[in-house]
Formats: structure tokens, sequence, C-alpha cells
């Protein structure tokens, strides 16, 4: 059964600081992808990134970067000089190919809170 | 410009009565899903449907029912045997519905259903 974990449930952190933000997965499925998605104040989820399972690359994106790693089924989210408008929820959710498909699996959500 | 509208945004319902959460999307889009969310809580899965005509329980349907008549309408109806149907509910779509699972989700605004 596919899982997903986010342990930190809330962080604050002050304007321009770097946070990262967790994500551990469980799965059988050997073809699978990753997802995070942003939940601001006003409710309606956004997509951030995808990634498939069997590429590793990290990503960047802006002040966005992306560390993938299977040998630890971690996916994990970091926010380079936070800035007051990332505070949101963030969720990460994990989608298999097998009996699953077209269902993804969310974890339980990261409150980021930036402070001025 | 193309989009999941969801109405209403509030709605409120009196114990033992059934009330539908409309859907629609305009991206052509084959699936379309519906999750429930609850403070603190991550996305669960209530129904998702990959194909017109066709489509499956989730995670949590119980006490929920749905129909996909027409490829950019997926209503949920909350029925009286749902025990404890105040949530935030959201409904979303992807592109294909066979492949599903390395597309990303696109979300509607939820509509926050209160139960009095």
């Amino acid at each position: 059964a596919q899982k997903v974990t986010q342990a930190q449930t809330e962080i604050s952190v002050v304007e321009k600081e770097d946070v990262t933000l967790d994500c551990v997965y469980e799965t059988r499925d050997t073809t699978y992808y990753l997802f995070w998605y942003k939940q601001p104040p006003s409710g309606e989820l956004v997509f951030l990134i995808r990634r498939n399972s069997f590429d590793e690359q990290n990503e960047i994106s802006g002040r966005y970067s992306w560390n993938f790693q299977k040998s630890t089924s971690s996916f994990n989210f970091t926010i380079t000089a936070s800035q007051v408008v990332d505070s949101a929820v963030y969720f990460c959710a994990l989608s298999e190919l097998g009996t699953n498909a077209g269902k993804s699996t969310f974890g339980d959500g990261t409150t980021l809170t930036v402070k001025p | 410009d193309g989009g999941i509208t969801q109405s209403p945004k509030y709605l409120f319902r009196k114990e033992g009565q059934n009330v539908t959460l409309s859907c629609e999307q305009n991206l052509n889009h084959d699936a379309m899903y519906w999750y429930r969310q609850d403070p603190g809580q991550g996305l669960r899965l209530i129904y998702y449907s990959q194909i017109v005509n066709d489509f499956q329980k989730g995670d949590i349907a119980e006490g929920y029912s749905v129909s996909r008549e027409k490829k950019e309408s997926f209503p949920l109806t909350v029925t009286s045997a749902q025990k404890n149907p105040t949530a935030f509910y959201l409904c979303a779509s992807s592109i294909s519905g066979g492949g599903a699972y390395y597309n990303e989700q696109f979300f509607g605004p939820g509509t926050r259903l209160t139960v009095l």
C-alpha cells in the first residue's frame, strides 16, 4: 500500500530564512510519480513539481529546489530566502502505475508560516 | 480561462438532508476526483472517475455518491448516511484517465460544507 508521511506538521520561519519540508513515502511499485502541491489560504491546491521514480536528478526552480533520494524514499522540498507569500500548506503526493493508477495518496501536509 | 469551478463556496445543511456539490471543468480532462479535507489533515479520496460513465470508490466513499454523465461534470452528493460530513471538499481533474498516475491534478477552489 502506498503511504506518504510529512512528519513536520507546522514550521515557522522568519523571512529570508531557508526552510526544508520533508516528505517520506512508501510504495511497492517500481514505477511511480511524486508531486508537491501548495495550498494557500484561499484553499485551492496548486501544482509545483512532478518527479518520476527513474529520475533522481535534483531540480531547482527559482527559490524552490527538490531533492529526490530513492535510497531513503524521500522527496524533500527546500525554499531558499523564504518570503511571506510562501506561507501556505504544502502537500507531498504519490501516484503509482499499478493497480492504483489514477489515484494519488497525499501526505497530511506541512503548514509553513513565514513571518516578516 | 480554463479551470475548475465548484459551487457553492459555502454550504450549510441540516442533519438528515442530502446535498449535492457541483464540480465543472472546461480543461477537457478525462479524469476527475473528489477529496475531503479535515482541519490539520491531508486530502482523502472519496471517488474518482477516469472516463465518462465510469467511476470508482476511493478510500472514504461511504455516505457519498457521484455521477459522471458528462466529461465536464462530476457532482458529489453527500447523503444523510455520512456520519460527519462537515469538511472542506475539493474537486480535481487530470488530463488522462489511464495515464493519470503521471499527470498532475488541477484543483477547484473547494466547497466548505457545514452541517447544522
